[in-house]
């Protein structure tokens, strides 16, 4: 059973506030990732991580950054927090699949955030 | 740009019946799929997944099938159950050594009706 938590849940804030959501996962898995996804749109990746002290911008430009000082934590950041960053952010990490071929990706619950 | 393109936002099919979520893809280098299920409030989970080597792949009640020349693809759940609603993904993505990136859909929202 995948064990990968995201704190909150839910986040209301004002523009121009720093905030942090937080991911963390207990399942020893070296690669993370961040997606983010508007109401009836597709998951966009914007922050991937193979292992601690490594991370990489995705296919979608975000003004988040990230940092994956431990394996099982992988906080991202907005410095200021703006209407246009309100959308649902998704953490996932991923681990080999027995018999496949590409890693099996564990997601979170999300964080819903709503910047007014 | 768009690569990966489920085209239908909801379906809704009576239980015991079949339902069929289609998915199409623009990009010819992809040659992994994968579904994935969401409930509401809960991250997507995977479901199934087929190689471009295969055209057939079945799991239990879910068989994802792969017309590559078409560049679509399609997941049939028989028999359909309450549980199934949901919504699913689809996702591809081009084989890269375990580092690969998924390229998502935008989602088709399945309801069964009991």
């Amino acid at each position: 059973e995948a064990d990968i938590y995201q704190t909150p849940r839910y986040l209301v804030i004002g523009t121009g506030k720093k905030i942090t959501l937080e991911c963390s996962q207990t399942m020893g898995h070296d690669k993370m990732y961040w997606y983010q996804q508007d109401p009836g749109m597709e998951l966009h990746l914007i922050h991937y991580s193979y292992g601690v002290n490594s991370t990489e911008k995705g296919d979608l430009s975000s003004e988040s950054t990230v940092s994956r000082i431990r394996t099982e934590h992988f906080p991202l950041t907005l410095e200021s927090a703006r209407p246009s960053h309100t959308s649902q952010y998704l953490c996932a990490s991923s681990s080999p699949r027995l018999g496949g071929i590409v890693d099996e990706q564990f997601f979170g619950p999300g964080t819903r955030l709503t910047v007014l | 740009d768009q690569q990966v393109k489920q085209n239908s936002p909801s379906l809704s099919v009576q239980e015991g019946r079949i339902s069929i979520l289609n998915c199409d893809y623009t990009n010819s280098m992809f040659d992994y799929f994968l579904w994935y299920k969401k409930y509401p409030a809960e991250g997507p989970t995977f479901l199934i997944s087929i190689s471009s080597i295969k055209d057939k792949n079945e799991d239990g009640r879910f068989t994802v099938f792969l017309n590559k020349s078409a560049k679509h693809l399609s997941l049939h759940i028989v028999p359909s159950q309450p549980g199934d609603s949901a919504v699913y993904f689809c996702a591809a993505t081009v084989t890269n050594f375990g580092n690969e990136k998924l390229t998502f859909g935008t989602g088709t929202r399945l309801t069964i009706i009991p």
